[in-house]
């Protein structure tokens, strides 16, 4: 079993929709858990950072974390087309800065 | 703020040239900077910790002497890969931390290395 799961999609949808992106961890240990935005070809983008079980909303983004459940999810709210991405959870623990990453999910957001 | 610039952003050279990537932290003084490697529709694979003034902490798997890494000072550090050959064609990215305090890494825009 992976560390961190993440469903790869590709996942499509319709200008407007609420997109809800989602990754499991296995490890309980785990203390901070993050979001990037990937453009093709360029590096990752910190969207949303939480150490806490709970929601936290920036703008058109709400990351909600379930440390009970090991689940994360991020959540787009008004999906416009420059939202289509790639999209990385990513958890770490303990003083080292080192984060595990999901494998990505594809976003497309259709016009 | 917490700009990390990557330099160059695209290299293609010939087999048993060594390469050499930069990374800077533009606005911040970084304690540790990553240097990952991603291929095509995956997702990163972090290749080893890099912390200034000590050596690099190298994953399972990569070879220290194949992938230098030289961290000289809090706003730079550097990649460079030996005798490239074209297995080692892929997508390097470098990642950096705030000095003192808790927060995510930072990500440059990544350095596409092809070699022929």
């Amino acid at each position: 079993q992976k560390e961190v799961e993440q469903d790869p999609g590709p996942l499509s949808v319709p200008e407007g929709a609420i997109v809800s992106l989602n990754c499991t961890y296995s490890n309980s240990a785990f203390q901070y858990f993050m979001w990037y935005r990937q453009y093709s070809r360029k590096g990752p983008e910190l969207l949303m950072y939480t150490y806490s079980s709970g929601n936290k909303e920036d703008g058109r983004f709400t990351a909600q974390v379930d440390k009970s459940s090991k689940y994360i999810s991020l959540f787009i709210r008004d999906s416009q087309p420059s939202d289509s991405a790639t999209y990385l959870c990513a958890i770490g623990s303990g003083n080292t800065g080192k984060l595990i990453f999901g494998q990505g999910t594809t976003l497309q957001v259709k016009p | 703020g917490a700009v990390v610039s990557q330099h160059p952003s695209r290299v293609i050279c010939k087999s048993g040239t060594s390469v050499k990537i930069e990374c800077r932290s533009l606005d911040f003084q970084a304690t540790t900077m990553f240097w990952y490697r991603q291929f095509p529709k995956q997702s990163l694979m972090l290749m080893a910790t890099s912390n200034e003034g000590s050596k690099a902490t190298y994953e399972q798997g990569v070879e220290k002497d194949k992938f230098l890494i030289n961290h000289a000072s809090l706003t730079l550090s550097t990649l460079t890969v030996t005798s490239a050959h074209p297995e080692d064609s892929s997508f390097y990215i470098c990642s950096a931390i705030k000095v003192g305090s808790n927060q995510p890494q930072h990500f440059g825009d990544g350095t596409r290395l092809s070699i022929l």
